[in-house]
């Protein structure tokens, strides 16, 4: 089993509809967090957290929420997803005071 | 300004000849380190190599070895003897900051093509 696991990898929805990406780990990591990748954009933070009880934002949050539900689960939520999240979402853990990002093999969302 | 700009959007290189993906950066933490990732067709987020700010060597891992050059903000990745499998998107990253929330940027990424 992949050490960062997210689901769904692939999902496409309707403008308007809820969707949640779960991402959980195994490596024990206090940090995970949530990027989006774009063409020709890189990839962008959308939160982070470094424990159960914390929750930050990242450069471009808004239209998203995360759930931290556990040390090994961390979520990503779209209230109301709109064509321009169409992307791929990557989840990534690290270690406290760690260099190396391990990310999980991402989830492609296609709104329209 | 770009944090981390990489100039290539695209480069070839011959199978078995070596091949440098540029990358230069921004920042005035003394306390950073420089990361490059490989993303090949399927998707995942590879890790290649690390190179931190206050490391007098460059940093190398098998055949990709990190050419920093503090002075210039410079960071590119040499791959050697080209490899089929190397044909991919490499992203140039960069980690700022000492404790707390470490921000790590990336750039744009260089998708690089192999040819037999």
């Amino acid at each position: 089993d992949a050490d960062v696991t997210q689901t769904p990898r692939n999902r496409i929805t309707k403008t308007g509809k809820r969707i949640m990406l779960e991402c959980s780990q195994t490596k024990g990591h206090d940090r995970m967090y949530w990027y989006r990748q774009d063409p020709g954009l890189g990839l962008r933070l959308i939160y982070y957290s470094f424990d159960v009880k914390d929750i930050n934002k990242g450069e471009i949050s808004d239209g998203y929420s995360v759930s931290r539900q556990a040390q090994a689960k961390f979520s990503l939520s779209l209230e109301s997803a709109i064509p321009n999240q169409t992307a791929l979402y990557f989840c990534a853990t690290s270690e406290a005071g760690a260099n190396v990002l391990t990310f999980g093999a991402g989830s492609r969302l296609t709104v329209l | 300004a770009q944090k981390i700009t990489q100039t290539q959007p695209g480069m070839f290189v011959q199978e078995k000849e070596a091949v440098t993906l540029d990358c230069t950066y921004d920042t005035s933490d003394p306390s950073y380190g420089l990361f490059w990732y490989k993303q090949p067709s399927s998707g995942e987020m590879i890790f290649l190599i690390y190179q931190g700010s206050y490391d007098q060597q460059n940093a190398t891992e098998g055949r990709y070895s990190l050419n920093f050059q503090k002075a210039r903000k410079s960071a590119n990745l040499v791959i050697s003897a080209s490899q089929l499998g190397d044909s991919a998107m490499y992203f140039c990253a960069m980690r700022e900051g000492l404790g707390g929330y470490q921000k790590v940027t990336f750039g744009t990424g260089t998708k690089l093509q192999v040819i037999p």
